[in-house]
């Protein structure tokens, strides 16, 4: 089984609608992140937590939210999606400076 | 200008060349990675280093952190190894900084 799951693996929406897509993780591991990556662009870090208690925004984190419900658990959320937000969603984990990472969301609004 | 450059943006080569994969960075780091990106969109990490050189099978990585600069080499390419390659920064902590990443296409 991998040790870094997403669902869902691939997604289509409306514009204005409230999506989530969900991490989880066997690793064990304190640390996690969400990143987008897009054509062209490099990986793009939404959110990150360091911790349960301990949830941190990225460089491009406006128009998402993030819950950490567990260590092995971090949810990201578009509250209201639209169609710029169409990219392939990354979830990681890191220890000691090593990441792993989950196999990817590719969302689509529409 | 990003911190983290690569080059070639996209490279072929045919099976069995010696294919070398770039990248310089503009910030103090505490360590660089290199991850591969297979057509199905999984990314693994492929080396994670601060000094010298790693060696992984056919894959060699080494970087100059006086230069800032890395480089990623595959020696004897085969078509399997067609696939994004990312080089990564990190700083003071586990958060990375990516490159845009380099395309390559190895063939018969």
């Amino acid at each position: 089984d991998a040790d870094v799951t997403q669902t869902p693996r691939n997604r289509i929406t409306k514009t204005g609608k409230r999506i989530m897509l969900e991490c989880s993780q066997t690793k064990g591991h304190d640390r996690m992140y969400w990143y987008r990556q897009d054509p062209g662009l490099g990986l793009r870090l939404i959110y990150y937590s360091f911790d349960v208690k301990d949830i941190n925004k990225g460089e491009i984190s406006d128009g998402y939210s993030v819950s950490r419900q567990a260590q092995a658990k971090f949810s990201l959320s578009l509250e209201s999606a639209i169609p710029n937000q169409t990219a392939l969603y990354f979830c990681a984990t890191s220890l000691r400076n090593e990441q792993f990472f989950g196999p990817g969301t590719r969302l689509t609004v529409l | 200008k990003n911190e983290v450059e690569q080059s070639p943006q996209n490279l072929t080569a045919q099976e069995g060349e010696f294919i070398t994969i770039n990248c310089s960075y503009s910030v103090g780091i505490s360590a660089l990675h290199w991850l591969q990106q297979h057509p199905g969109g999984g990314i693994v990490s492929l080396f994670m280093l601060s000094s010298g050189k790693k060696k992984h099978g056919r894959l060699i990585a080494t970087i100059n952190i006086q230069e800032k600069h890395s480089s990623l080499h595959i020696t004897a390419s085969h078509p399997r190894d067609s696939a994004v390659y990312i080089c990564a920064v990190s700083k003071d902590t586990d958060k990375l900084i990516f490159g845009t990443g380099t395309r390559l296409q190895v063939f018969p």
